[in-house]
């Protein structure tokens, strides 16, 4: 089982505040924990990853966090803005079979 | 953005009919995905390809087949389409088969809303 748990649907925050996504997993094989970004009508793109071995990574505004003793991950987007309104997906890497699977997705809402 | 562009954007047919998708990439990428987004369950692997003429199943690959005999085209058909397989289907492309590391992401095409009736 290699499921990937996000279990709050949605998030609404203001514009300027921080958005906290979090993910939970269960099973502690895999290599890589990506977060992925969609707009409405179009397809998902890549937009931070974390390799398993590391507990932080950051890019810009964008910050992923890995509490592998609590099977946690989660992104933090600072500061909010309105453009960062999307669906966001975290999904799982196992190299050992190639598998990427996907959680159902957070829809952040950021308020002007 | 990657050169990849699903064909057609929004389809609706009947229950029972064979229904085919097309996805084609410009980025000569040697993996291919197909995937379906649904509520409730994110994105489901259906297919994949690593090259042409060789393919493998997903996760939820009953009701689907598909074939890859250029490197440019990845097709998906439901062979008698069912209202289960009312979805979003997003072809993705990546450059090694490794789609967790960074040198090789996921990119997305913008998907075929399928409806059947």
């Amino acid at each position: 089982d290699q499921q990937v748990k996000q279990n709050s649907p949605s998030l609404s925050v203001q514009e300027g505040r921080i958005s906290i996504l979090n993910c939970d997993y269960t099973n502690s094989m895999f290599d890589y924990f990506l977060w992925y970004k969609k707009y409405p009508a179009e397809g998902p793109t890549f937009l931070i990853s974390i390799s398993s071995i590391k507990d932080k990574n950051e890019d810009g505004r964008f910050t992923v966090f890995l509490n592998k003793s609590a099977k946690h991950l989660s992104l933090h987007i600072v500061p909010s803005q309105p453009g960062d309104s999307a669906v966001y997906f975290c999904a799982r890497y196992t190299g050992a079979n190639s598998k990427l699977t996907f959680g159902k997705g957070i829809t952040l809402s950021v308020r002007p | 953005d990657a050169g990849i562009t699903q064909s057609p954007r929004h389809k609706v047919t009947e229950t029972g009919t064979p229904v085919t998708l097309r996805c084609h990439q410009t980025e000569n990428h040697r993996y291919m995905y197909w995937y379906r987004q649904d509520p409730g369950h994110g994105l489901r692997l259906i297919h994949y390809s690593y090259g042409v003429k060789d393919t493998d199943k997903g996760e939820v690959s009953d009701g689907y087949s598909v074939s890859r005999s250029k490197t440019e085209d990845f097709l998906l058909t439901l062979e008698s389409a069912t209202s289960s397989q009312t979805s979003v289907y997003f072809c993705a492309i990546s450059e090694k088969g490794n789609t967790g590391q960074l040198n090789s992401p996921l990119h997305f095409g913008n998907g075929t809303r399928l409806t059947v009736t």
